[in-house]
Formats: C-alpha cells, structure tokens, sequence
C-alpha cells in the first residue's frame, strides 16, 4: 500500500521548477504532502481529495489524478528555503490510515 | 493550539534493554499515530488507534513492540527487548475528525540502540 515516489531526488539551482511525483496501487481518498527538514518534523504542506484537481498557491502547487491514481507536487522558482525531503501520504475510502512514501530529497543551491 | 509533545527527545540504551515513548496528542484529535522512520526512509506506519481503540496494527512487531492509549489521549510506546535495528526516530502525531484533515508531527524521540 505504500506510494512510490520519483525521482530519489533532486538537485537544483534556485530560481529552477521541480516536479515530484507519488503514485498508488490503490485507489485514493486523499493525498498528503509534507516536507520535512533534517533532523526535524514532517510539515504539513497541502491535502488533496478525491474530486479535486490542484490545489496550492503561486509558488507551491498540487494535482491529483484520480485515473491515474497519483499526485505530482510542483515547485516554481525553487527558493533555499525549499531544500528538505517532501514525503506524499496517502489515504484510502473509509479509512483514517495514513501511509507515507520513501521521499524525494529536494536540494537547493545558489 | 499546543502541539502534539512527545518525550524524551533523545535516548540511548542497550540492546536487550526496554525503552518507552510517549506521545500527548493536540487536544480532541480522535485519530493518533505511531510511526517509525530509519534514517534516510519514510515514516513507517507501526500503529493507529481511533480514540482508545486499536484501527491498524499490521506493521508492529508484535513479538517486542507494544502501544496504548488509555482514556482516548495519551499514548505510550514500547520496545522489550530492544534490537539494534530499532534505532530510528519515533514520530507520533495525530489528526482531527475523520475527512481531510491533515496530521500534525510531533517533534519525535531519536532512539539509538547500541
């Protein structure tokens, strides 16, 4: 039941977009996106439901593709700042189950 | 809102030796989680309970892992006996009524085996 996130990870420049993709065996009810930076704790990023498309603000945005039964986080105009590893979590119909990824490491640099 | 709070932060013990782990969620989440993350992987889901009752277990390791959640709130984890490969950090977090809520993390508590 657990996502498969791609890639592994990722090197930027700033200024530079970024992808990251999450995909189910399963059909989905919701998915997470955290971020999480060493040595802290996941920060909670955006949910998306069944039903909804994208979701985000300008610079960080989600979709969710029922039929295909994934999510891709866009990064635009990456900032240092966004440097941590972002995990995807999913949820299932009827179930409060949340089921987290292996993570793409995300590495800014000037 | 306080957040969730999990103590202690840091601990080191022997193998063979226990450990416990606790977990106070944010106040009137019903939904509270414990999960394992070994360096460089994702949070692995050992065990969620709905209110005090036991929802997913399927991950735990039955055999030296053990959790309650006593009156609904609080929640303890614990490892007897403790192996070298359970060194990791212990996340718990917990999460509001059921829909699209997101869960919150607490800071989570480093457990190094040695």
């Amino acid at each position: 039941q657990q996502p498969v996130q791609s890639p592994q990870a990722v090197i930027l420049r700033e200024g530079e977009d970024a992808v990251i993709n999450c995909s189910s065996s399963k059909a989905l009810y919701s998915v997470h996106w955290y971020r999480q930076k060493h040595g802290e704790a996941p920060v909670f990023l955006m949910i998306l439901l069944k039903g909804g498309e994208q979701k985000g603000h300008e610079k960080i945005s989600a979709s969710f593709n029922e039929k295909k039964q994934q999510s891709s986080l866009y990064l635009t105009a990456s900032q240092l700042s966004y440097s941590g590893t972002y995990f995807c979590g999913i949820s299932f119909q009827g179930a409060q189950k949340l089921v987290f990824g292996q993570g793409t490491r995300l590495t800014i640099n000037p | 809102e306080a957040g969730v709070a999990q103590s202690p932060r840091y601990k080191i013990i022997e193998k063979r030796q226990s450990v416990a782990f606790w977990c106070n969620p944010i106040s009137g989440h019903a939904t509270l989680y414990w999960y394992q993350q070994i360096l460089g992987q994702g949070p692995k889901l050992l065990i969620q309970f709905q209110n005090n009752g036991v929802v997913d277990d399927s991950q735990l390791p039955k055999d030296r892992f053990s959790a309650e959640r006593l009156k609904g709130v609080d929640s303890t984890l614990k490892i007897q006996p403790a192996k070298l490969e359970d060194s990791a950090v212990y996340l718990c977090a917990s999460r509001g009524v059921r829909g699209a809520t997101e869960a919150f993390f607490g800071q989570g508590t480093r457990l190094t085996v040695v």
